[in-house]
């Protein structure tokens, strides 16, 4: 059964700390892995990773896929409290299926 | 950008009764739209897949008879709850992918929320 795990699901960090969310799956006929970021309405987009070892970049987040571990890790530096948030980790199947994680929610204290 | 609407945004009715949802990209043909649910403090589950024109494919354990899916067009499709009970009382969110470019990745519409009385 095609599954995605995250962990940790639920961190408070305090503003200008850095934090790490991590991305496991196990997907048949894996494409690519996405990244979102949702706050009280529906996801929005962060990343799309389809290939291994390369860094996606973006303002303060960055995300990187290793598909021999079939890991992804989403970072964030310097966290405001804006960054609060839950952050989703998908699995999207060559059949146009995406499967989501339980999401990590992420608390920033001023 | 690629942009999705959902209507309405907020829906309350009486057990029995059948809520029709709207999913519509606005500025790009959506060759596919995905339909999830999202209960509270959960991740989104994937209800059905539908593609222009097409039957919709549903998830294991998704009534196809109690959610019913159209897509009319390569800008709009439609989930009906039919004969909805408390217990379809969820957060509905559709997303749309195009061709091209835009096939990159799939764009969310803002959701509905919707409570059964």
């Amino acid at each position: 059964e095609d599954k995605v795990v995250q962990s940790p699901l639920s961190l408070v960090v305090h503003e200008g700390d850095t934090v790490t969310l991590n991305c496991s799956y196990e997907v048949t006929n894996f494409r690519s892995l996405l990244w979102y970021k949702q706050e009280k309405k529906a996801p929005t987009f962060l990343f799309m990773l389809t290939s291994s070892g390369i860094e996606k970049k973006s303002g303060r987040l960055s995300s990187i896929l290793d598909k021999k571990e079939l890991f992804s890790i989403l970072n964030i530096t310097a966290t405001q409290t804006g960054d609060s948030a839950v952050y989703l980790c998908a699995s999207e199947t060559s059949y146009d299926k995406v499967i989501f994680g339980p999401g990590t929610s992420l608390s920033v204290i001023p | 950008g690629a942009v999705v609407s959902q209507h309405p945004s907020w829906v309350i009715c009486k057990s029995g009764t059948s809520v029709k949802i709207e999913c519509r990209s606005l500025d790009f043909q959506a060759t596919t739209m995905f339909w999830y649910r999202q209960f509270p403090k959960q991740s989104l589950m994937l209800m059905a897949t539908s593609n222009e024109g097409s039957k919709a494919t549903y998830e294991q354990g998704v009534e196809k008879d109690k959610f019913l899916i159209n897509h009319a067009s390569l800008t709009l499709s439609t989930l009906t709850v039919t004969s909805a009970h408390p217990e379809d009382s969820s957060f509905y969110i559709c997303s749309a992918r195009g061709p091209g470019a835009i096939r990159e990745t799939q764009y969310f519409g803002p959701g509905t929320r919707l409570l059964v009385l």
